[in-house]
């Protein structure tokens, strides 16, 4: 069955250091591949997405992540975490090429150490 | 440009009671989907419709309808409302097509809280 699993529930990091954000799939044909964030009270926004081509892809507020088909992963990275990247962070697949649903994964919640 | 607009924004409801969701995107999209979001469980997909007058279910469909009588709006109603029903509702939106596309980029709206006694 297709799935994604996020392994890390909580995350608490010092602004200014890095982070990566684990995100693992289960997907039988070519995966198409999104995250997500969601700011508390608020709806998600699309961070950056992977549907073929270069496995190395950059999103918006200086994310990027990494499609990795050999570990199934495809893991959300940030050089230099700022306060407000604060969140909860979604990784998804669509499960349905034909209908376009999504599949997510359990979310991370990041918190930011000043 | 409002994008994607659910209404109401909080609810509280009594077991037993009912109500409707409305989900509205000026975007032209023709896929509109049904999610909602619970502790630990991230988004699950309730119904969705691929088109003006079609709905399908998704993964959680029990204590759910919908219906997609107009392009642009997207029901999702609860006939007797029950508190295992208590979640955030999430309404999104695409242009939808076959295989990896920005067209399969999904537009979310900001959430409906509902909580059932």
């Amino acid at each position: 069955a297709q799935s994604v699993t996020q392994p890390d529930i909580h995350i608490t990091v010092s602004e200014g250091a890095s982070l990566e954000l684990r995100c693992n799939y289960s997907y039988g044909a070519t995966p198409y591949l999104f995250w997500y964030v969601q700011s508390p009270g608020q709806g998600l926004q699309l961070l950056l997405k992977y549907f073929s081509g270069d496995t190395l892809v950059q999103g918006i507020k200086g994310f990027e992540a990494e499609f990795k088909r050999s570990q199934s992963s495809f893991n959300l990275r940030k050089p230099s975490v700022h306060w407000s990247d604060a969140a909860e962070y979604f990784c998804a697949v669509i499960g349905s090429s034909n209908t376009g649903k999504l599949i997510f994964g359990q979310g991370t919640t990041l918190q930011v150490k000043p | 440009n409002a994008g994607v607009t659910q209404t109401p924004k909080f609810r509280v409801l009594k077991t037993g009671q009912s109500m409707t969701l409305l989900c509205a995107q000026d975007m032209n999209h023709e896929y509109m989907y049904w999610y909602r979001q619970d502790p630990g469980m991230g988004l699950r997909l309730i119904h969705y419709s691929v088109g003006e007058g079609t709905t399908a279910k998704g993964e959680v469909p029990d204590g759910y309808n919908v219906s997609r009588l107009k392009k642009q709006n997207f029901l999702l109603g609860l006939e007797s409302a029950a508190p295992s029903q208590t979640s955030v509702y999430f309404c999104a939106s695409s242009y939808g097509t076959t295989g990896g596309s920005a067209k399969n980029i999904q537009y979310f709206g900001a959430g409906t809280r509902l909580s059932v006694l």
